[in-house]
């Protein structure tokens, strides 16, 4: 693909549910990152890839919090038992090795009702 | 940790205008980007234009320029001869030196360009 591909584009889900997101990076990136944009808010790092590890996994909110890469291409993050403060566009990023420009996909908008 | 402040929450400018977003920082790290990312409706963010601390010239993109003062820990962007679909938030984000670390976003500008 050209770009950045996150699915699903928006999700809404009841209180309590677990949802899965997933992120496809472009080919070749080996590093990939997930952010979380909260209403009027900016970007808050949640976790780093390289490869299949995440050496950075700093900004994880709370262990309902998870997120696993495999094969060192897409990536799925999951939030259990959603909460209504969940609620906020989750953006993924992918960029090669040791390079600064990140591209990002065009998010999920999650919403916990 | 470091920390990107923007002090302008919305900020509006004729078409064919100049408008400048200010940004400053705090780091205690010495080599480091800086960047400006544009947000439109679509939610896609993109690069607008990046700046090495190591660098005393300020980055150009065209239209878009920056005045970066390391000393001062300030990093502004200008948009010269506006458009109507610059019209988007506009992100100041810092990254530490030696590429694939995360970036620590702004806040946000909302900046609206009026024809």
């Amino acid at each position: 693909g050209a770009g950045v591909s996150q699915s699903p584009s928006n999700k809404v889900t009841e209180k309590g549910k677990d949802v899965e997101l997933r992120c496809d990076p472009i080919s070749g990136h080996t590093a990939l990152y997930w952010y979380r944009q909260s209403l009027g808010q900016g970007l808050e790092f949640l976790i780093y890839f390289q490869g299949n590890s995440a050496p950075d996994k700093s900004g994880l909110p709370s262990d309902r919090f998870s997120a696993e890469r495999t094969g060192g291409s897409v990536s799925t993050l999951t939030i259990q038992r959603t909460q209504q403060e969940d609620s906020a566009v989750y953006l993924c990023a992918s960029s090669l090795r040791g390079k600064t420009e990140a591209f990002f996909g065009q998010g999920t908008r999650l919403t916990v009702v | 940790a470091q920390t990107v402040t923007q002090s302008q929450p919305e900020m509006s400018v004729q078409e064919a205008e100049t408008v400048t977003l200010s940004c400053t920082y705090d780091t205690s790290e010495n080599n480091y980007y800086l960047f400006w990312y544009k947000q439109p409706p679509s939610r896609q963010m993109i690069l607008v234009i990046r700046q090495e601390a190591y660098k005393q010239q300020n980055a150009t993109e065209n239209r878009f320029s920056v005045n970066f003062q390391k000393a001062a820990k300030s990093f502004s962007l200008k948009i010269s001869d506006s458009q109507l679909g610059d019209t988007a938030m506009y992100f100041c984000a810092f990254m530490k030196g030696g590429g694939s670390e995360k970036l620590v976003f702004g806040k946000g500008t909302k900046l609206t360009v009026n024809p």
